[in-house]
């Protein structure tokens, strides 16, 4: 049981560029989220989903794409990186949006953009 | 506007008793999580918090009054990898979590 597995583990842009980051999970949970964490704040959440066709923003969507196409996948595309979105990125799973079970949280993608 | 507060840092003895509080002021309440960050390491879960009270999980213990939006983290008989930052959430009414910064707790021999 492999759990939520992101890829990659660091990653190092130019400004401008574009890339995907990769979360898949393997517990069938409904609920998914990417958050990232920046020094001295609480995570923020970019966007969510409830289910596989459905998604919805969250605090800080702007500069940030996501899609839904099956339950296990919920990969973020970065569509022109900016400085500012140097980050830790953290994608989490849920079995419902209720969360009375908790977060399983993947390992984080440590994104530097230059 | 909402809220989560904790302590920056703290610094505790190994094998003593510390205690973090979280103040919170959310639109709604529906549970507050505590949660677990190694350095450098994703969050793990320790424990969920919907009803007044304490909830005892081994070592940790985690208390909440809804009425004063306040919410502390007991662990006891701490040990070195304890260390860690100890972060306190809320879900609102529109179930999405607020999170608050996190406390660096640092275990001193």
């Amino acid at each position: 049981n492999a759990g939520v597995t992101q890829t990659p583990k660091f990653q190092v842009l130019k400004t401008g560029q574009s890339m995907t980051l990769q979360c898949a999970q393997d517990m069938n949970h409904e609920y998914m989220s990417w958050y990232r964490q920046d020094p001295g704040m609480g995570l923020r959440l970019i966007h969510y989903s409830v289910g596989a066709g459905i998604t919805d923003q969250g605090e800080v969507p702007n500069g940030y794409n996501v899609s839904r196409s099956t339950t296990e996948d919920f990969p973020l595309r970065l569509l022109s990186a900016a400085p500012s979105q140097t980050s830790v990125y953290f994608c989490a799973s849920s079995y419902s949006e209720v969360l009375d079970y908790g977060y399983t949280f993947g390992s984080g993608t440590r994104l530097t953009v230059v | 506007g909402q809220n989560i507060d904790q302590p920056t840092e703290m610094t505790a003895t190994e094998g003593a008793i510390v205690q973090i509080n979280c103040t919170y002021q959310t639109s709604g309440f529906n549970g507050l999580f505590w949660y677990q960050q190694h350095a450098g390491e994703a969050p793990t879960f320790l424990s969920y918090n919907v009803l007044d009270g304490l909830e005892e999980k081994g070592r940790f213990s985690s208390f909440l009054s809804r009425s004063k939006g306040y919410s502390y983290l007991l662990l006891k008989e701490l040990q070195m990898k304890d260390s860690a930052s100890y972060l306190c959430a809320v879900l609102d009414s529109n179930y999405q979590l607020i999170w608050g910064a996190g406390t660096k707790l640092i275990i001193k021999p």
